[in-house]
């Protein structure tokens, strides 16, 4: 069974900064790699599968990078709205596995 | 529009059991496989199970969590997938998504069904 560990579990960024986000694998996903946005009450929304390709309709201040086992969601310049909780999870192996999510906070 | 509407969901005693469904729209359901994932209350998501598409077989994938307890099924003529869960534990309750899978890929979520277990 993968295990997808995040970090870190809270990221302090003021609005129009970059924000980096990690997540690991603990064995190869190749690049079957996906990241979800969270907000509260609400459901997971897509943003990056592939580990690198955006959803439709994410916009471009949202991207990933990565294989194997360590992969990045890169955040440009954060906007209001991209305040939530962000999870990694790998398609590559049964069990489906996600991170445990990083929380992305206004400093 | 891709649409997906679970339903079902309430508050159950341990041990009893509970359906829920996934009402879809806006695409044709027998062409894509479908999953259940939760999210138990102020915790991170976990994956429940899968159905493959009629055309992959229509096979099934479970967490070992649920593996036993839980069915996943389809019914592509009316663009519904189901989630029969029998022996309600208490660590069941959550909040219960169903996804349209493109590929292997959870590109549409439901906005999820609150299943509470409880004595």
């Amino acid at each position: 069974e993968i295990v997808m560990t995040q970090s870190p579990a809270t990221l302090s960024v003021s609005p129009g900064e970059r924000a980096t986000l990690s997540c690991r694998a603990s064995q190869s996903v190749s690049g079957n790699l996906a990241w979800y946005q969270q907000k509260p009450g609400q459901a997971p929304r897509l943003l990056i599968y592939g580990a690198s390709t955006r959803a439709t309709g994410i916009p471009a201040r949202f991207s990933g990078s990565g294989s194997g086992t360590e992969f990045t969601l890169t955040i440009s310049s954060l906007q209001s709205e991209d305040f939530a909780v962000y999870y990694c999870q790998q398609y590559n192996n049964w069990p489906r596995a996600f991170g445990q999510g990083t929380k992305v906070e206004i400093k | 529009e891709v649409q997906l509407v679970e339903s079902g969901g309430g508050l159950v005693q341990p041990g009893r059991s509970l359906r829920l469904s996934c009402t879809t729209s806006g695409f044709t359901f027998g062409d894509y496989a479908m999953s259940w994932f939760r999210q138990a209350p102020g915790k991170g998501l976990e994956w429940v199970g899968f159905i493959r598409s009629k055309a992959f077989g229509g096979t099934t994938e479970y967490a070992a969590s649920v593996q036993g307890r839980f069915t996943i099924s389809r019914d592509d003529s009316k663009s519904i997938a189901y989630l029969q869960m029998n022996s309600l534990k208490t660590e069941d309750t959550a909040v219960y998504y169903c996804t349209r899978d493109t590929g292997w890929i959870p590109d549409h979520w439901g906005q999820g069904t609150l299943v509470t277990v409880s004595s």
